[in-house]
């Protein structure tokens, strides 16, 4: 069946620094992928998506590109913020739910 | 506008009871959805609902597990005789269509529910 694999953190920086979060996919259609944050303290917020190979979602300066050919949705961020410390969570759409990565705990120290 | 509700944000039971976790979806969402997530893993599928009708219910994990949605817009997963096992915090999410896996699901906040 469809799966996720992202990688496993903490993923530890400095503020400012640059910000890579590997996610690869099996699937066996063409899904649409997406990345969600999950802040202390609160509930899972859509942070971008894609829904076609070489889109580019982007949001909040994080991006990500679908490459078809590699199966992979990396999220990157340029300059990463304290306020960026979270669970990021790689998806893909099956038909109509979300499969889920394991999460990826970022900590950002100023 | 209000986003998902759920309630209670937190249940503690007993093994061997039963439980129903409730969810408000965002006003005019037609799709709604059930995860469980485990401590330390991604949301897992559960079963989600196309107006009233259960579309897809092939991640609930056996016959102790059950939804409604009787009016299309508010649900309840009930949970029977429940195990230690089902502790994990119990997801909905929401989205205005379900249409070829492109629609934005908003998730509510959790119920976190813990059987002693």
């Amino acid at each position: 069946g469809d799966s996720v694999t992202q990688m496993e953190g903490p993923v530890t920086l400095s503020e400012e620094a640059f910000l890579t979060i590997n996610c690869t996919y099996t699937a066996t259609g063409y899904p649409s992928l997406f990345w969600y944050v999950q802040y202390p303290g609160e509930g899972l917020q859509l942070l971008l998506k894609a829904t076609k190979a070489d889109d580019k979602g982007s949001n909040k300066g994080f991006e990500a590109t679908y490459r078809k050919e590699t199966t992979s949705f990396h999220l990157e961020k340029g300059s990463v913020q304290v306020s960026d410390s979270a669970v990021y969570f790689c998806a893909l759409s099956d038909q109509d739910k979300l499969i889920f990565g394991t999460g990826t705990r970022l900590q950002v120290f100023p | 506008g209000a986003g998902v509700s759920q309630t209670p944000s937190n249940k503690v039971t007993e093994k061997g009871k039963y439980v129903e976790l409730r969810c408000d979806p965002i006003s005019g969402h037609t799709a709604l959805y059930w995860y469980r997530q485990s401590l330390g893993q991604g949301p897992e599928f559960l079963i989600y609902f196309q107006g009233t009708g259960a579309a897809d219910d092939s991640g609930l994990p056996n016959d102790r597990f059950f939804a409604v949605r009787p009016e299309g817009s508010v649900s309840t997963l009930k949970i029977q005789r429940t195990e230690r096992g089902d502790s994990a915090v119990y997801l909905c999410a929401s989205s205005l269509i379900a249409g070829e896996g492109q629609e934005t699901q908003y998730f509510g906040p959790g119920t976190r529910l813990l059987v002693l």
